[in-house]
């Protein structure tokens, strides 16, 4: 089976901290990304990456980066935490083709007080 | 652009009820359709898909047709019971090389016994 691992599953941060959310993934998948889900928006597309050092924005990239140095990891960075960052953070991959299964990890809730 | 439009939860059944969840979708070109589900404290699966038109996904007795001249996907299930609760999330894509997904705000189901 796929399986895509978020390293965090509930981290509680302060305004202001450097905050790092780890993802991996064991299917040498190459596209991953990160969405942000929130109640009564869904799931915006944060960051993707279809390769290893590649990454393109998506939907809401405002205070976020992110890291893909191994084809494996997916790090998603919030250089400044801010209370509205406040959400719950979700990881996929994918192969590269139509119609392939998207994989989810299982989430990483963060509140930023 | 593309987008995706589900229709507003909760949904409130009892155990035993049909269920249908609509899904409208807009796109520019010809998109696989999804259905993930998430349950209480985890990440999204994938429920299931359908790549073309005409195709119907179907899975743990839940199935979807890909309408092309109506432009839906709507999820039906004949018989819910109560470990169908979750949220239910419509989603398209092109796959290709970056393979995104573009998703609805997600429905709410709540079966009660």
């Amino acid at each position: 089976d796929v399986k895509v691992t978020q390293s965090s599953r509930y981290l509680v941060k302060r305004t202001g901290e450097k905050v790092f959310l780890e993802c991996v993934q064991d299917m040498d998948h190459e596209n991953m990304f990160w969405y942000r889900q929130d109640p009564g928006l869904g799931l915006r597309l944060i960051y993707f990456s279809y390769d290893v050092k590649m990454k393109e924005k998506g939907d809401i990239p405002e205070g976020y980066s992110v890291s893909r140095e191994k084809k494996e990891r997916f790090s998603l960075i919030l250089e400044s935490a801010s209370t509205n960052q406040t959400s719950m953070y979700l990881c996929a991959s994918t192969p590269v083709g139509r119609g392939n299964t998207i994989y989810f990890g299982e989430g990483s809730w963060l509140t930023v007080v | 652009g593309d987008s995706v439009t589900q229709m507003e939860g909760p949904v409130t059944l009892s155990e035993e009820a049909f269920l249908t969840i609509n899904c409208t979708y807009t796109a520019t070109g010809y998109p696989s359709l999804f259905w993930y589900v998430q349950y209480p404290g985890e990440g999204l699966q994938l429920l299931l898909k359908a790549t073309k038109a005409d195709d119907k996904g179907s899975n743990k007795g839940f199935e979807a047709t890909y309408r092309k001249e109506t432009t839906s996907f709507h999820l039906e299930k004949g018989s819910v019971q109560v470990s169908d609760s979750a949220v239910y999330f419509c989603a398209l894509n092109y796959g290709g090389a970056t393979n995104k997904l573009i998703f609805g705000t997600g429905t709410l189901l709540a079966v009660q016994p």
